[in-house]
């Protein structure tokens, strides 16, 4: 597609369930990024993936959560035993990531409620 | 460690007035600086990006400054429209990841 596509853009569970975020980037971009936006704060960083390195998990907030990037293009973010402090936008971008100039493009999100 | 501020955080403007919104961060040392819209509910749009060798950009109304030695960057909108209202971010790249802003919230009254 033309941008960074998330699925779903809304999911509502249960806390204690289990939940899984999907991101597609751009066609081409090998830098590939996670961020947690939540009710009336910034955006917090939590996940980086560039090309075949190892990713920059050290905004993950606990071992609760956990992504993946298969093939080098979709991700998955994986929240285990959600809690209700979870709740929030989970932002996904992409940038080219030619060294650390590129500019970075967002999708629309996938916002998730913890009941 | 590296903070981004953005004054003022929130900004309500009669249309057609040309206003400026501040990013200031404490470290010099980015490779760049992105600025960005927001809409409610949306994600964001990326607005213009400013390499650490540049010192502005423009792109239609919108001209972004960045000045690296002291930490700052403006975003100048010219001739306001009610469709600009949105929450404005900006972000700078110190590596591998961006570090934003709180965002100010722009409003533009008919």
């Amino acid at each position: 597609g033309a941008g960074v596509s998330q699925s779903p853009s809304n999911k509502v569970t249960e806390k204690g369930k289990d939940v899984e975020l999907r991101c597609d980037p751009i066609s081409g971009h090998t830098a590939l990024y996670w961020y947690r936006q939540s009710l009336g704060q910034g955006l917090e960083f939590l996940i980086y993936f560039q090309g075949n390195s190892a990713p920059d998990k050290s905004g993950l907030p606990s071992d609760r959560f956990s992504a993946e990037r298969t093939g080098g293009s979709v991700s998955t973010l994986t929240i285990q035993r959600t809690q209700q402090e979870d709740s929030a936008v989970y932002l996904c971008a992409s940038s080219t990531g030619t060294g650390w100039t590129g500019e970075l493009f967002f999708g629309e999100g996938s916002r998730l409620t913890v009941l | 460690k590296q903070e981004v501020t953005q004054i003022p955080a929130a900004l309500s403007v009669p249309e057609g007035e040309n206003l400026v919104l501040n990013c200031s961060f404490t470290d010099s040392a980015i490779y760049n600086l992105q600025w960005f819209r927001q809409d409610p509910g949306k994600g964001l749009t990326s607005l213009l990006l400013i390499q650490s060798s540049q010192r502005e950009q423009t792109s239609g109304r919108l001209n972004a400054s960045l000045d690296k030695s002291s930490g700052r960057s403006t975003l100048y909108i010219a001739a306001s429209q009610p469709g600009d209202s949105a929450t404005y971010l900006c972000a700078v790249r110190p590596g591998g990841k961006l570090i934003f802003g709180q965002g100010t919230e722009l409003s533009v009254k008919p």
